[in-house]
């Protein structure tokens, strides 16, 4: 299977910057979603990004290296309801479906 | 915004029952799955639906587990004979350019 590699847990402090990192198979990519996640809710959308670069949208910003197979997540300006886990997936090109395959998350907590 | 609805949020079944978990899709949407994720671990695939019938599904998505479009609108997953394993959020998803997730059903097998 695609194994997405992201790091468990991080902690960081309000108002600061944040950097989630998420690495990927490159074999048949097509695509790669952020979604966060509030501890027994849905996840909710983030960012979306298939080509090179950096794609930004607010306090959060997401970034793609294909080549690489590397991506990551910036949460600028950070507030105490951003903590939460997120949750790096990665499409893949299968037989006729286009399924999310995720990684175990990164539970991030906000501190004062 | 539009939203996928699931019912119900919360089920208690007893091993070995039968469980049918239900979604609406986005109207417009054409590719709808089934994702689980157990308690404190990973969101997992388990099956992917387009054109009435399934286009994908994971080794998880045994000959216990069914999925309908019984009425075109909604869509259901069904769990022939429960097991204590089997506990876990259900998230029903559909796909544009984006997935949106359902609130999700958290199953609890006693």
């Amino acid at each position: 299977g695609q194994n997405i590699d992201q790091p468990t847990e991080m902690t960081a402090t309000e108002g600061a910057i944040v950097q989630i990192n998420c690495t990927y198979q490159t074999s048949g990519f097509n695509g790669l979603f952020w979604y966060q996640q509030h501890a027994g809710e849905a996840p909710t959308f983030l960012s979306y990004n298939v080509l090179d670069g950096l794609e930004e949208k607010g306090r959060f910003s997401s970034f793609l290296s294909r080549s690489k197979g590397y991506s990551y997540l910036l949460l600028k300006e950070l507030q105490m309801k951003d903590s939460a886990s997120y949750l790096c997936a990665a499409r893949y090109s299968g037989a006729g479906s286009y399924q999310l395959t995720f990684g175990k998350g990164t539970k991030l907590s906000v501190i004062p | 915004e539009p939203e996928v609805t699931q019912t119900p949020s919360h089920q208690v079944t007893q091993m070995g029952q039968e469980v049918i978990l239900r979604c609406v899709p986005i109207s417009n949407h054409l590719y709808f799955y089934w994702y689980r994720q157990i308690l404190g671990q990973k969101v997992e695939f388990l099956v992917s639906f387009y054109n009435n019938e399934i286009s994908e599904k994971s080794e998880i998505f045994d000959d216990q587990f069914s999925v309908e479009r019984p009425d075109g609108s909604n869509f259901t997953l069904k769990i022939r004979s429960t097991k204590l394993e089997d506990s876990a959020m259900y998230f029903c998803a559909t796909q544009d350019s984006r997935y949106t997730f359902g609130s999700g059903t958290r199953l609890t097998v006693v």
